[in-house]
């Protein structure tokens, strides 16, 4: 089994919709989550970051993590055109320095 | 901001060639790393360096060496160019700051091996 796991999509929707992203992960000693959006041919970024357990907030993005599920999930509010990208869940490993990486889940919102 | 720069964007390289691909971070962090990036594959680390001179094999290093002369310079070389060897590589550095780590990423060089 993968340390993470996330749905490729793609995923398509119209402006404004609700988006959501999923991962899970196999270990449930990680307590530190990440989210990188990858625009087409440009490097990853970090989006947002939370630690175990509830929602963190930041403009129209929330990160959530269930860790009784083993599952962590990126919503996007009132998605725009440029949130299409590809979106990639993170979780260190056990350095701490180096990560495990979901396969991404590419993402397009329709004008 | 933390800057990474890969040197190029796009290569084309012939089979057997020796390939170099070069990283340059500008904010003296002491971890660099080296992945490569495929459909359906994700991310794959190659090999990474915690310091100046030292290097460590990642998932998949055969095939290739590193370099690491200077702090914030990383450089990833193909000993004989692979039509597998073609792929997205991704160079990044990895912070750590009051509570929020995580890797910045350069933007990638495209390397084609015909």
């Amino acid at each position: 089994q993968k340390e993470v796991e996330q749905d490729p999509g793609p995923l398509s929707v119209p402006e404004g919709a609700i988006v959501s992203l999923n991962c899970t992960y196999s270990n449930s000693a990680f307590q530190y989550f990440m989210w990188y959006r990858q625009y087409s041919r440009k490097g990853p970024e970090l989006l947002m970051y939370t630690y175990s357990s509830g929602n963190k907030e930041d403009g129209r993005f929330t990160a959530q993590v269930d860790k009784s599920s083993k599952y962590i999930s990126l919503f996007i509010r009132d998605s725009q055109p440029s949130d299409s990208a590809t979106y990639l869940c993170a979780i260190p490993r056990r350095t701490g320095n180096q990560f495990y990486f979901g396969t991404g889940t590419s993402l397009t919102v329709i004008p | 901001d933390v800057k990474v720069t890969q040197s190029s964007r796009y290569l084309v390289k012939r089979t057997g060639e020796k390939v170099f691909l070069e990283c340059v971070q500008d904010m003296d962090h002491e971890n660099m790393f080296w992945y490569r990036q495929d459909p359906g594959l994700g991310l794959r680390l190659i090999y990474f360096s915690y310091d100046v001179k030292m290097k460590e094999k990642g998932d998949i290093p055969e095939g290739y060496s590193v370099s690491r002369e200077k702090k914030e310079r990383f450089s990833l070389i193909l000993e004989s160019a692979s039509t597998n060897q073609t792929s997205m590589y991704l160079c990044a550095s990895s912070f750590r700051l009051r509570g929020r780590r995580g890797y910045t990423f350069g933007s990638g060089t495209r390397l084609t091996v015909v």
